[in-house]
């Protein structure tokens, strides 16, 4: 069974710069999650789907932070713009519908400059 | 606001040495604990999951224990390996959907 997909594995941009993160899920997993995680703390959720509809989306910064799961597969998340403070690793998880357990892709380093 | 917090947050160890992490989190109201294992630069890795229900969960040389009442989990490993050597962290789902909470991980060293 394939895993969790991300691309790009490492993204470098100036401040201000747009960037844009994507994730294709295990194959029949409803739920989607991306998590930040900045050097030195565990991961943060940003924004949880369940299909294509949003479940949580309390801690994303919606002034600059974007995302979208349009069929309710793979999903985007983009940040316009970027700020120093967003330097981190960009991980996106999944998981069956009604199952607890969640599965990690390797994640997108971001380093803004 | 359920907070997870991991002790040791740095270990080092000769190879072979049998080791205890810790993990303590705040609200008990969880019916889950997952800890999970991360190299550097890379994803994270579920080792184990731990139902509310259950106390102990075990996959190889690891083994990892839940007591819900004291807010406390523990993840031993065995007869430790240089490949063992990486960032532990341990997460429990806060909220009704299911997002996870972090602890800050503990840095494991395992030395020839």
């Amino acid at each position: 069974e394939a895993g969790v997909a991300q691309s790009p594995r490492y993204k470098i941009i100036e401040k201000r710069q747009s960037v844009a993160f994507w994730c294709n899920p295990i194959s029949g997993h409803a739920t989607l999650y991306w998590y930040q995680q900045i050097l030195g703390q565990g991961p943060k959720l940003l924004i949880q789907f369940q299909n294509n509809g949003v479940v949580d989306d309390s801690q994303l910064p919606k002034d600059r932070f974007s995302a979208e799961r349009l069929k309710g597969v793979d999903s985007t998340l983009k940040i316009q713009p970027a700020k120093l403070e967003d330097s981190a690793v960009y991980l996106c998880a999944s998981s069956p519908l009604w199952e607890r357990e969640q599965y990690f892709g390797p994640g997108t380093r971001l380093t803004v400059t | 606001k359920q907070e997870v917090t991991q002790i040791p947050a740095a270990l080092s160890v000769p190879e072979g040495e049998n080791l205890v992490l810790n993990c303590s989190f705040t609200d008990s109201a969880i019916y889950n604990l997952q800890w999970f294992r991360q190299d550097p630069g890379k994803g994270l890795t579920s080792l184990l999951l731990i139902q509310s229900s259950q106390r102990e969960q075990t996959s190889g040389r690891l083994n990892a224990s839940l007591d819900k009442s004291s807010g406390r989990s523990t993840l031993y490993i065995a007869a430790s390996q240089p490949g063992d050597s990486a960032t532990y962290l341990c997460a429990v789902p806060t909220g009704g959907g299911n997002k996870l909470t972090f602890g800050t991980g503990t840095q494991l060293k395992v030395e020839l």
